[in-house]
């Protein structure tokens, strides 16, 4: 069965160092990978997708991710971190086509929080 | 931009209510899905729909339906509220086809008491 993991429930880091939310993933075939971030009170927002390609996603905000199919491994990454980027983090995989191929079912990932201190 | 709209941000129902959670998308997605997120699990899938009058279970579906009557709304229903069902549920919706990201709404927190 597909299965994504978050390792970590939360992660720290001061404003302006780099940051790196972990997840890893277990799938048959070729993995299509997702990270959303979600606000406080607020519903999930995409950040960026690995779909085939480069191995490093550009995304939203200055985020980035590096797919590495030896380590089934999609960590997302930012260079320096902004206070205004704490939030929880999920990470995504699209669920084995099953019934109606084209449905983009996800299956996701336990959630990181990250906190950014100035 | 992509729109989802949900009908309430914050419910309070009693136990044994019937509960309807309306989802609106204004981008004619193919695709809808109705999430429930718990601190700890994550989100998990209630149900989904791939086209007008199509529904598949997903995860946990028991004590929920669905209905999909027109393609821009999705409704998840709690036949007889009960206090396991409080949680923040999320409705998303997603164009057809293998790589689309979905787009989310901002979430109903219902409580159950």
């Amino acid at each position: 069965a597909q299965s994504v993991a978050q390792p970590e429930d939360q992660v720290n880091v001061a404003e302006g160092n780099p940051l790196t939310v972990k997840c890893t993933y277990s799938v048959s075939g070729n993995p299509y990978l997702f990270w959303y971030v979600q606000y406080p009170n607020r519903g999930l927002q995409f950040l960026l997708k690995y779909i085939t390609g480069d191995n490093l996603v550009k995304g939203s905000y200055g985020f980035e991710a590096e797919f590495n199919k030896s380590q089934t491994s999609f960590h997302l990454k930012k260079p320096s971190a902004l206070v205004s980027d704490s939030a929880l983090y999920f990470c995504a995989v699209r669920d084995k086509v099953g019934g109606s191929s084209n449905t983009g079912k996800l299956i996701f990932g336990q959630g990181t929080t990250l906190q950014v201190k100035p | 931009d992509v729109k989802v709209t949900q009908s309430s941000r914050y419910l309070v129902k009693r136990t044994g209510e019937k509960v309807f959670l309306e989802c609106v998308q204004d981008m004619d997605h193919e695709n809808m899905f109705w999430y429930r997120q718990d601190p700890g699990l994550g989100l998990r899938l209630i149900y989904f729909s791939y086209d007008v009058k199509m529904k598949e279970k997903g995860d946990i579906p028991e004590g929920y339906s669905v209905s999909r009557e027109k393609k821009e709304r999705f409704s998840l229903i709690l036949e007889s509220a009960s206090t396991n069902q409080t949680s923040m549920y999320l409705c998303a919706s997603s164009a057809g086809g293998t790589y689309n990201e979905q787009f989310f709404g901002p979430g109903t927190r219902l409580t159950v008491l």
